[in-house]
């Protein structure tokens, strides 16, 4: 399967630990994006890499959330000190031309 | 900036009866459109996209949009509903800023098909 991939696919943790995700995308895919997902929203912008610049990053994206994406592969997103409100799917995506193709995302429950 | 509008939270229809999903957009240059499916459980799916050429665009699983820029319009629709297009579908707008590409998703539409 060449399409991206995210792990875990489900991360249970406890207020105020730190989270990891990764995400690999489509191989010579330069653009890479993530996003969060609430229930019964659509996704939200959270920030994008072209190759390892990151190059914009939402308001939502507060200081306790950083990501990398080291030698312009495979991207990491970090959460600090969660909260529950962090609690969402979070998406990744990379792009060839003008279509996005995302992965399975990473479902994070903070109790 | 872009916004996009899904007017229907939710649209029910029976099995073998058209679809229409809703979207409007605003975006301030001449933009790109997508669709996507998520089925419960699962990734987003591209269902098809517009990116300045035919403004009529034919997706996946019989699925087809078109683009109305009077209307800033870009509705999806299917000539006959089938069981396994129950499902989230997110109209996404699409523009170049100076970062690079920017998307924006809609609120998403619960299509509900009914046996």
């Amino acid at each position: 399967d060449t399409g991206v991939s995210q792990d875990p696919r489900h991360k249970i943790t406890k207020r105020g630990q730190n989270v990891t995700f990764r995400c690999d995308p489509i191989s010579e895919h330069n653009r890479l994006y993530w996003y969060r997902q609430t229930l019964g929203q659509g996704p939200e912008f959270l920030t994008y890499f072209q190759n390892e610049a990151q190059l914009e990053k939402s308001r939502l994206l507060s200081d306790r959330f950083s990501a990398e994406r080291p030698k312009g592969s495979f991207s990491t997103l970090e959460i600090q000190r969660t909260e529950q409100g962090d609690s969402a799917m979070y998406l990744c995506a990379s792009q060839s031309g003008e279509t996005q193709y995302f992965g399975p995302g990473t479902r994070l429950l903070v109790l | 900036a872009q916004s996009v509008t899904q007017l229907d939270s939710h649209v029910s229809v029976s099995e073998g009866t058209p679809v229409l999903l809703r979207c409007n957009y605003s975006s301030s240059y001449s933009p790109s459109l997508f669709w996507y499916v998520q089925h419960p459980n699962k990734g987003l799916q591209l269902l098809l996209k517009y990116t300045s050429a035919a403004t009529l665009v034919k997706g996946i699983n019989g699925f087809e949009a078109e683009f109305k820029k009077s209307e800033t319009s870009f509705h999806l629709t299917k000539p006959s509903a089938h069981m396994s297009d129950a499902a989230e579908y997110f109209c996404v707008v699409s523009e170049v800023d100076n970062y690079g590409q920017n998307f924006v998703f809609g609120p998403g539409t619960r299509l509900s098909v009914l046996p």
